[in-house]
């Protein structure tokens, strides 16, 4: 099975800021990455798919990059919405996993 | 508006089964793969199965093969979970999924809310 690992676990960060999110696949993925946010007490939202294709609807402050093992989530001018966790997820090769997630907290 | 509603979660005793389902509207049904995701409250995502448009490719993760199967009626715009031999470590919130696939990979473009099955005795 492919490890997929999330850097860091939380992050505190305040409104305005710009952060990023790493996450690192066991075995090559080519692009096949995506990205979630999750609310507390609600479903996951998908973000970014194919590492850098926003989905429909999702404002352009989030961005993705990379290929291969390595890929990051960027999320620019942080809004009070935006704190949430977020999970990476590998749909390469089955079984399909998911990073253990991000916090993103307000500071 | 693509729009998944999950039911049929509830409390159940270890050994017993249950069958969950996925009620599927805003899209054309039987033209997308659909997926079953797994969260224990608190926890992080696990991918339990992923069936084709047609249901003539079904995959399960380790965790569930064996136990679990996936079905869609394509008629009815339904997905189906039918779980059985249940254990403690099956309790999570189960999310139905919409494929959106690139060739033959596939994520999970809009979800449900999710439907909560706790194994207890």
């Amino acid at each position: 099975d492919i490890q997929m690992t999330q850097s860091p676990s939380s992050l505190s960060a305040s409104v305005g800021d710009r952060v990023t999110i790493t996450c690192r696949a066991s075995q090559g993925v080519s692009n096949y990455l995506a990205w979630f946010q999750q609310k507390p007490g609600k479903a996951p939202k998908s973000l970014i798919y194919a590492a850098s294709s926003l989905q429909s609807g999702v404002p352009s402050k989030f961005s993705g990059s990379g290929s291969g093992t390595d890929f990051i989530l960027t999320i620019s001018s942080l809004q009070p919405e935006d704190f949430a966790t977020y999970y990476c997820q590998q749909y390469n090769s089955f079984p399909y996993t998911f990073g253990q997630g991000t916090k993103l907290e307000i500071k | 508006e693509v729009q998944l509603v999950e039911s049929g979660g509830a409390l159940v005793q270890p050994g017993r089964s249950l069958r969950l389902s996925c009620a599927a509207s805003g899209f054309n049904f039987g033209d997308y793969g659909m997926n079953w995701v797994r969260q224990v409250p608190g926890k992080g995502l696990e991918w339990v199965s992923s069936i084709s448009w047609n249901s003539g490719t079904i995959v399960y993760a380790d965790s569930v093969r064996g136990r679990f199967s996936t079905s869609r009626d394509n008629a009815r715009n339904s997905l189906y979970l039918h779980m059985n031999s249940l254990r403690a470590e099956d309790t999570a919130l189960y999310y139905c999924t919409k494929a959106y696939c690139s060739t033959t990979r596939c994520y999970s473009d809009f979800w449900g809310q999710g439907t909560l099955v706790t194994v207890s005795s």
